[in-house]
């Protein structure tokens, strides 16, 4: 089985600075690691995944994640915010098997651009 | 192209109802998820089916609720005798069946009062 712990509910920050979301998950398999971010009322959309190869994954509208074995996090990263990017930001696990598996969320970080 | 369609999108029940909620996923997808988000909480898990077959159902808290996907197309999540910690937003995904690549409907949010 996985969890899926994310450090911060909320994370306020001004526009154009640096944002790190915190990502870490436990598991007693190996797994694949994905962010998803959700607008109100609206479902999920795939941010970005990692699936194996390099640890630093880029995904869209310009974010980033950095898988850490030893550290079995997966923290997510964008280096300047927009107003645009406020939302919430689910982190997700499934284990590393053949076929598709379930996802296995976190609570969710809500990101509060400031102008 | 279409996305992953849900109806409702919005559901009141008076407790006792039986409702259902349907999802419409992205033609050719072989998987279909559902899941449950309570308020403040991130998807937690129901059931998963491979075309037609529901291969997990784990996750269906309990006997209320029943899904189907009887031609391995649209599904139908069914709770019956509905309580009020029923109340969530019900989300739907299909996949093509590679990994990850889960894509989510916009979700039926269903108030039991």
């Amino acid at each position: 089985a996985q969890s899926v712990t994310q450090l911060d509910s909320q994370v306020p920050v001004f526009e154009e600075a640096p944002v790190e979301l915190r990502c870490n998950y436990s598991s007693s398999v190996s797994v694949y690691l994905f962010w998803y971010v959700q607008y109100p009322n609206q479902g999920l959309q795939l941010l970005l995944k990692y699936l194996s190869g390099s640890t630093l994954v880029k995904g869209i509208n310009g974010f980033e994640a950095e898988f850490n074995k030893s550290q079995t996090s997966f923290h997510l990263r964008k280096p300047s915010v927009h107003i645009s990017d406020t939302a919430e930001y689910f982190c997700a696990v499934s284990g590393r098997n053949s076929g598709n598996t379930p996802l296995v969320f976190g609570k969710g970080t809500r990101l509060s651009v400031i102008a | 192209g279409a996305g992953v369609s849900q109806s409702p999108r919005y559901k009141v029940a008076k407790r006792g109802q039986d409702v259902a909620l349907r999802c419409d996923p992205i033609s050719g997808h072989v998987s279909l998820f559902w899941y449950q988000q309570a308020l403040g909480q991130g998807p937690e898990f129901l059931t998963y089916f491979q075309n037609e077959a529901q291969l997990d159902k784990s996750g269906l808290p309990s006997d209320r609720f029943f899904a189907e996907r009887p031609e391995g197309s649209v599904s139908t999540l069914k709770i019956q005798r509905t309580q009020q910690e029923d109340s969530a937003v019900y989300l739907c995904a299909s996949s093509p069946d590679r990994v990850g690549e889960q894509y989510f409907g916009p979700g039926t949010r269903l108030t039991v009062t």
